[in-house]
């Protein structure tokens, strides 16, 4: 069983709709993490979180708003997508962010695909 | 800016070495890593190499880091079905902000 669980594991959605992606880390981590895998492309990192305070936003649109409400809990709002957007969107949680050797634990993802 | 670029494909006869490329950026990165990620499931930390190491050896893995070319490598010998991954090469940006490449895909056949 993981320790990051990302659900849904699959959304399909249309360009006019709103949804969310949920991840809940049960490490007792303070860092948690938005990546997005799209084929042949490098992860890229979306936002990061620590201790519930938004440290990075890497110049993602405003059409992805994420939310944190505590360590162990992130989401990611979406609204109004473009089918550009379709891709593997990945969770991930560390110790925090100027921890050990930087591993981070990721969830399985989840499949978004914009109709 | 950061950079990390790794070859897309890579296949391999089953019980031969594989060796996994990846160029960096950042010379500062205090470490470097490798990540796996099977079929259906989230990356997992395979590997790290301290900055100041050459190489480092973990039973069927062994990293090497050549500095003065911000080059890594993975070398997986005897390769096995079950290495069938995609592994990814990360630099750390600060912050725990790793910069992950695009991935190579290992393909292992008999």
């Amino acid at each position: 069983e993981t320790g990051v669980t990302q659900t849904p594991r699959h959304l399909v959605m249309g360009m006019t709709n709103k949804k969310s992606l949920k991840c809940e880390q049960h490490l007792g981590h303070n860092a948690m993490y938005w990546y997005k895998q799209s084929a042949k492309k490098p992860l890229e990192l979306m936002f990061v979180y620590n201790f519930k305070e938004q440290t990075e936003n890497n110049s993602v649109p405003s059409r992805f708003s994420p939310e944190c409400p505590n360590s162990s809990h992130l989401f990611l709002h979406l609204h109004t997508l473009q089918p550009e957007d379709s891709a593997l969107y990945l969770c991930a949680s560390s110790q925090d962010v100027r921890s050990g050797n930087g591993e981070l634990f990721f969830g399985e993802g989840s499949r978004l695909t914009v109709l | 800016g950061e950079d990390v670029e790794q070859s897309l494909f890579l296949s391999v006869r089953e019980g031969d070495s594989s060796v996994i490329n990846c160029t960096y950026t950042d010379s500062s990165s205090t470490y470097l890593y490798w990540y796996k990620q099977e079929p259906g499931a989230g990356l997992q930390l395979l590997t790290y190499i301290f900055s100041n190491m050459d190489m480092k050896q973990d039973q069927r893995l062994t990293v090497l880091l050549n500095k003065k070319d911000k080059h890594l490598s993975l070398r997986i010998a005897d390769t096995q079905t079950g290495d069938s991954a995609i592994y990814f090469c990360a630099e750390e940006g600060g912050y725990n902000k790793l910069i992950f490449g695009a991935g190579t895909r290992l393909a292992v056949h008999p």
